[in-house]
């Protein structure tokens, strides 16, 4: 089945205590992506990747960081994770970037940091 | 890419009655996207419109495109139950990476 992976799908955390989240996708696609979503912002996006080792900042950066070490996974790294970055995180995938193809949602981390 | 505004930000309706809402933008697309999210998940992509067609259908979802207006709508039909969720248009700029969504539609449909 064609699918977006995420984990952790729901994580509690410390201030300042570094964490993954995961993301696998098993369509061989090249274009992946991660989004917060907090209330009344819509869904932000923090990082993209157009294909293997290649990253951009989206909207909201700052405090994240990404690698592309492999077509099929995505990490999203919080180095010094801090209430701020309280929310609902999304991982997507599509065929390429670059060309408005549609995209392909995990089913979402809910993250907490106290 | 830019950010879609949707309109209007929450629609109740009656289970069987037909769902409007709509999008604006302000520059020139290659496409504009519709996706659907249930509550807490994440979203599914609807229908695609390219920005030489007026109008596209799959199944009960109508979609319109007006370029000159820079707006886009959609139309669900005989809604269910099952089609409360947030609606979320996304307009893409040919050669841009980024995606973005605005705050989107919360539909309810009431059975």
């Amino acid at each position: 089945e064609a699918q977006v992976t995420q984990n952790p799908r729901y994580l509690i955390t410390v201030t300042g205590k570094k964490l993954t989240v995961t993301c696998s996708q098993n369509m061989n696609h090249e274009y992946m992506s991660w989004y917060r979503q907090d209330p009344g912002l819509g869904l932000r996006q923090i990082y993209y990747s157009m294909n293997v080792e290649v990253t951009d900042k989206g909207d909201v950066p700052e405090g994240y960081k990404v690698s592309r070490k492999e077509k099929r996974n995505f990490p999203l790294i919080l180095e010094s994770p801090s209430p701020n970055q309280t929310s609902l995180y999304f991982c997507a995938s599509s065929v390429k970037g670059g060309q408005g193809y549609e995209q392909y949602f995990g089913p979402g981390t809910r993250l907490t940091v106290t | 890419s830019q950010q879609g505004e949707e309109d209007p930000q929450a629609l109740s309706i009656q289970e069987g009655e037909n769902a409007t809402m709509n999008c604006s933008y302000k520059t020139s697309i290659n496409n504009l996207q519709w996706y659907r999210q249930n509550s807490g998940r994440g979203l599914v992509h609807l229908i695609l419109i390219r920005s030489n067609e007026r109008e596209k259908h799959s199944g009960r979802l109508r979609v319109t495109l007006d370029t000159s207006k820079k707006s886009s709508s959609l139309l669900i039909t005989a809604s269910r139950a099952a089609d409360t969720a947030s609606y979320f248009c996304a307009p893409i700029t040919s050669g841009t990476y980024k995606y973005i969504f605005g705050t989107g539609t919360r539909l309810k449909v009431l059975a």
